[in-house]
């Protein structure tokens, strides 16, 4: 299957402090990534679409000024999390899909930590 | 809306089989996704069904009710690595990829 790299698989940061997590599509052209959040012990939880070249999509309850996205090239999608606080401490992962057809499969970055102390 | 909901945990022998199961409700319906999750990691993809029946994929099988809204996971010949999250995820309306998941069921293989 094709590869999606997410970086860093780890971080810590103090309270008030942004921290950017990248996600690339490393042996595809990605239209589409998918921001995730996880807590311990639940599902996923969508959090947002980054489309390539154009704003990305928010879920109710997810704020865009505190959670930004950027999906500047086909191949790389960021999400900063601004401020962050110890409620942010959660683990995030990118999605990445070059088709939008029926069964095509999103392919998962290895996640990242995120502390915040 | 849409809403989906499986067992929260599961134990299992090693060389047996597991069924995990699924429900689901949808406002439409563009398949259903099995994903599994070793703790601290990404999903890994493990199958996909969008009509009704059985697929089989190696020791691991997945069935597929629209009509009942439900699906399930048959995990064969259990190994230690299995034991997981097992992670139900289905389309929101209208887009393919844009996934809904399920809580996840963790399974424990034991000896």
């Amino acid at each position: 299957g094709a590869v999606v790299s997410q970086h860093p698989s780890r971080v810590i940061c103090k309270s008030g402090t942004s921290v950017k997590i990248e996600c690339r599509s490393l042996d595809f052209q990605a239209t589409t990534m998918f921001w995730y959040r996880q807590f311990p012990k639940q599902s996923l939880m969508l959090m947002a679409t980054s489309n390539e070249g154009s704003k990305a999509t928010y879920e109710q309850g997810v704020e865009k000024d505190k959670f930004l996205i950027n999906h500047a090239s086909l191949t790389l999608s960021t999400l900063t999390v601004t401020s962050a606080h110890p409620e942010d401490s959660s683990f995030y992962i990118c999605s990445a899909t070059g088709g939008a057809g029926e069964g095509t499969e999103a392919f998962f970055g290895q996640g990242t930590r995120l502390t915040v102390v | 809306g849409q809403n989906i909901d499986q067992p929260t945990e599961m134990t299992a022998t090693e060389g047996a089989i597991v069924q995990i199961n699924c429900t689901y409700q949808t406002s439409g319906f563009n398949g259903l996704f099995w994903y599994q999750q070793h703790a601290g990691e990404a999903p890994t993809f493990l199958s996909y069904n969008v009509l009704d029946g059985l697929e089989e994929k190696g020791r691991f099988s997945s069935f597929l009710s629209r009509s009942k809204g439900y699906s399930y996971l048959l995990l064969k010949e259990l190994q230690m690595k299995d034991s997981a999250s097992y992670l139900c995820a289905v389309p929101f309306s209208g887009g393919y990829n844009k996934l809904i998941f399920g809580a996840g069921t963790r399974l424990a293989v034991h000896p």
